[in-house]
């Protein structure tokens, strides 16, 4: 079984300011990390993947997430946020029968 | 490429009605997925076609759900009737990629909001 918990329903930054989304994860066994995104009224876009190879992974836009397995955690950043960054970013994560399983979603606030 | 489309994007409907949500995968991609948000909660698995069979459709709640895939194309999600705990948002995915455990490669719809009343 798998579980994964996103520590924070709402992330408020100001533009240009860094970004730090949290996430920890629960599995018997090593799972794969996923960041998603989704933009109003837009589909789910897969941000970044971790699959046991490095344990710093860059995705798009900028984001990178760390694997750090004694600390079950893989956080997302970003050094500079853009407004267009606002959107709601789950952590997911997937491999075996159990499937994919989400985090409940962290909303990210862009003030001016 | 077109991305995987859903409709309708918005449906309001009151209790005891039907409601049928369709799902246009990308052309090609034999697997084909639902997952459901309820309100405050993680988006959770419902099933899994490979082209029109269903691999795994452990995580649909109850008989009141029925998804196909005539043709192994567009799928169909129907709720027959609706009751109040199936409000949220019900997203589609496809992926091409066989054994599906290669989630990297899922594309997700933009969901469809169902609201009962």
């Amino acid at each position: 079984a798998q579980s994964v918990t996103q520590l924070d329903s709402h992330v408020s930054v100001s533009e240009g300011t860094p970004v730090l989304l949290r996430c920890n994860y629960s599995s018997s066994y090593s799972p794969s990390l996923f960041w998603y995104v989704q933009h109003p009224n837009k589909g789910l876009q897969l941000l970044l993947k971790y699959t046991s190879a490095a344990t710093l992974v860059k995705g798009i836009n900028g984001f990178e997430a760390e694997f750090k397995k004694s600390e079950t955690s893989f956080h997302l950043t970003k050094p500079s946020a853009h407004m267009s960054d606002a959107a709601e970013y789950f952590c997911v994560a997937g491999g075996g029968a159990d499937g994919l399983t989400f985090g409940k979603g962290t909303h990210l606030i862009i003030q001016p | 490429e077109a991305g995987v489309t859903q409709f309708p994007s918005h449906s309001v409907i009151e209790k005891g009605q039907t409601v049928t949500l369709r799902c246009d995968p990308i052309s090609g991609h034999d697997n084909l997925y639902w997952y459901r948000r309820v309100m405050g909660k993680e988006i959770k698995f419902l099933l899994h076609f490979v082209k029109e069979s269903k691999q795994d459709e452990s995580g649909m709640p109850n008989n009141r759900f029925l998804a196909e895939r005539t043709g192994g194309t567009y799928s169909t999600l129907k709720v027959q009737p609706a009751e109040l705990e199936d409000s949220g948002v019900y997203f589609c995915a496809s992926s091409q990629v066989w054994p599906p455990l290669r989630y990297e490669k899922l594309f997700f719809g933009s969901g469809t909001q169902l609201s009962v009343l």
